[in-house]
């Protein structure tokens, strides 16, 4: 176990649908990533946040959304989904800005 | 662009038997890290090589990381069939003025046959 916790752990939903993923880093961890994982596009850098500030953008798309609140919990927001948005999404934390990343177990997220 | 190129993609391999995997990539950067995951699962962290040289060992696992030639091994002796999974390298980068770069490769999905 890693110590970040994301919930749900799997999501259905329908397509034009708005879907909020959790993550809870490991304790003292200030910095936390976002990645999403499909068959085509393999593991993805989302976007970074740092102690409630963001620090990094990847591919991330225009509908997609995130935060981190003062407790460092973060929250990926997703909308206007698409049948493509079906992937594993993963939310990773590191002490620092810099430093090895520990992952969750994942939200795999089903869109129909 | 970072760049970070892992092969072989697939690999199957007898119990018993050597192989290595090999990670390239196209910046400077002596940070990389090697993570296993199962079907389905979680990314777990193998190993963390934080200089040029540096060579890590746990259980049938060996990962080493050469800064020159840009080029990380995760080396692996004796296979069993519990190291059947998803193996992916990462490069850590931190640009001058630009915010950090932690990039995964395509991962090498290894199987490991009786």
């Amino acid at each position: 176990d890693s110590g970040v916790t994301q919930t749900p752990k799997h999501l259905i939903t329908a397509t034009g649908q708005r879907v909020t993923l959790r993550c809870s880093p490991r304790s003292g961890d200030l910095s936390v990533y976002w990645y999403q994982q499909s068959l085509d596009q393999g593991l993805q850098f989302l976007i970074q946040y740092y102690n409630g500030e963001e620090r990094a953008k990847g591919n991330i798309l225009e509908r997609f959304s995130a935060q981190q609140f003062p407790d460092l919990h973060s929250e990926l927001n997703l909308s206007s989904l698409e049948l493509g948005d079906s992937a594993l999404y993963f939310c990773a934390s590191s002490t620092s800005v810099w430093g090895e990343a520990f992952f969750g177990q994942g939200t795999r997220l089903t869109v129909v | 662009e970072l760049k970070v190129e892992q092969n072989p993609l697939f690999l199957s391999m007898q119990e018993g038997k050597n192989y290595t995997i090999y990670c390239n990539y196209s910046t400077t950067s002596d940070r990389l890290y090697w993570y296993r995951q199962d079907p389905g699962k979680s990314l777990e962290s193998l190993f963390v090589l934080l200089s040029n040289g540096a060579v890590k060992q746990e259980g049938r696992l060996m990962a080493s990381l050469d800064t020159k030639a840009r080029l990380s091994t995760l080396h692996i002796t004796a296979a069993v069939h519990d190291l059947s999974a998803t193996y992916f390298c990462a490069v850590d980068i931190l640009p001058l003025g630009s915010a950090r770069q932690l990039t995964f490769g395509s991962g090498t999905q290894l199987t490991v046959l009786p």
